[in-house]
Parts: structure tokens; sequence; C-alpha cells
């Protein structure tokens, strides 16, 4: 069965302080992996798409990256407003666009 | 480009009622997902359609139905609430094959529903 387990559930970081949030998943065939933030009371904001082991993306202070196995969200030096939840995704290989989430990891920064 | 829009953005509903809950996908996108989202559950998908058509559905009963039209909006339908269906019903949107982010669903603000 396609599965995705996201760890840990929840993180609490000083402002600055540098951490990484784990996603790992079991998939009969991955087509991508992708990476949303969601702010509560609002819809999943898209941040990065994965497609093959090896693959990394950065975006201002937030670095995926993919492995056969998991993928890595490092988030350097982080500030108050990267507090939010973020969730991972599989996308199988079979007909359609159907996502398999995570429950998520719910980041909180203070300063 | 206006993003992935979806109307009402809350509605409240009893036990036996049905709702009809409506997606307007990015301008150009033909696919169209819903995703059930739960405290207890996270996100699950609900049913995709690409071009008017069901392409993959997920393991919801029958009482969750939905379609698309022409011009890619898309309904769903959930017949006869139950309490558990109490969740944040989101639509996502996908540009088709060929484009630089194919494939990739942008959500909207999502419904929030209540069945009391």
């Amino acid at each position: 069965e396609d599965q995705v387990t996201q760890s840990p559930e929840a993180l609490r970081l000083q402002e600055g302080e540098s951490s990484s949030l784990n996603c790992s998943y079991t998939v009969s065939g991955l087509r991508g992996l992708f990476w949303y933030r969601q702010d509560p009371g609002k819809g999943p904001e898209f941040l990065f798409t994965l497609y093959s082991a090896g693959e990394e993306k950065e975006k201002e202070r937030l670095k995926a990256t993919l492995t056969k196995k998991e993928s890595f969200l490092h988030i350097t030096a982080p500030k108050p407003e990267d507090s939010a939840t973020y969730l991972c995704a599989v996308q199988p290989n079979q007909a359609g666009t159907a996502l398999i989430f995570g429950k998520g990891t719910t980041l909180s920064v203070s300063s | 480009k206006a993003g992935v829009t979806q109307t009402p953005r809350y509605l409240i509903k009893t036990r036996g009622q049905q709702v009809t809950l409506s997606c307007s996908p990015i301008s150009g996108h033909r696919s169209v997902s819903w995703y059930q989202q739960t405290p207890g559950q996270g996100l699950q998908f609900l049913f995709e359609y690409f071009s008017e058509t069901q392409r993959n559905k997920g393991n919801f009963p029958g009482r969750f139905s939905g379609r698309q039209f022409s011009n890619s909006r898309s309904e769903m339908n959930v017949s006869t609430l139950e309490l558990g269906d109490s969740a944040l019903y989101l639509c996502a949107s996908s540009s088709p094959p060929g484009h630089s982010y194919q494939e990739t669903q942008y959500f909207g603000p999502g419904t929030r529903l209540l069945v009391l």
C-alpha cells in the first residue's frame, strides 16, 4: 500500500536555528514528490516538486532533497514567518494526478 | 493569474441534508481534484476530473460525487450528510502535460463544512 510518513509531528525552533523535516514514503512507482506549506485556515501552498533520487530544489530558506525512500525539507536560519504546517505528498505512477499526503509537520519558530 | 477559487467558504448543514460545493480552476487548467482534510485523517483524495471525465477515485462512499463542466469548473456533492463529513474540502487544479510544472496541483482556500 502506498504510504507517506512525516516526522516529527511538531517542531519548535528558535529564530535562526536550522533543522530538517523528514518525509519517508513507500510507493509502487514514484511519479513525483511534492512539498506544500499550509497556514491555519488556508489551502496548501505549493513549494517544490522532486522527480528523481538525488534531485534538490531551493527557495529562500528552504531546500528539499530526495532519495529513493525519503525526502528532507531543510530550513536554514528560520524566521517566525516560516511557522506553518509542512505537508509532503507523493504522486504514484498511475492514471490521474491523485496525491497521497503525509499528516504534516507543524513548525513553530519563535523570535 | 487568478488562483483556484472555491465557494462557499463556510457552510453549516444538519445530518441527512445534502450539499454542493463549487470549484473554479486556474485559467487553462483542465484537471480538477478534490480532497477532504480532517484533523484525524489529514488530506485524503476524493476524486479527479479531467475534460469532464472522472479519471480517478479515492476510497470514499458513493454519497460523495462530483462532476466537471466544459469550462473545467467542478462541483462536488455530498448526500445524506453525516457528522463525520465535517471537514475542510479542498479543490486543486493542475496544468496539462507539457508544461514545466506538469501535474503540480495548486490548491484553493477550501470550503469548511460543519455538519450538526
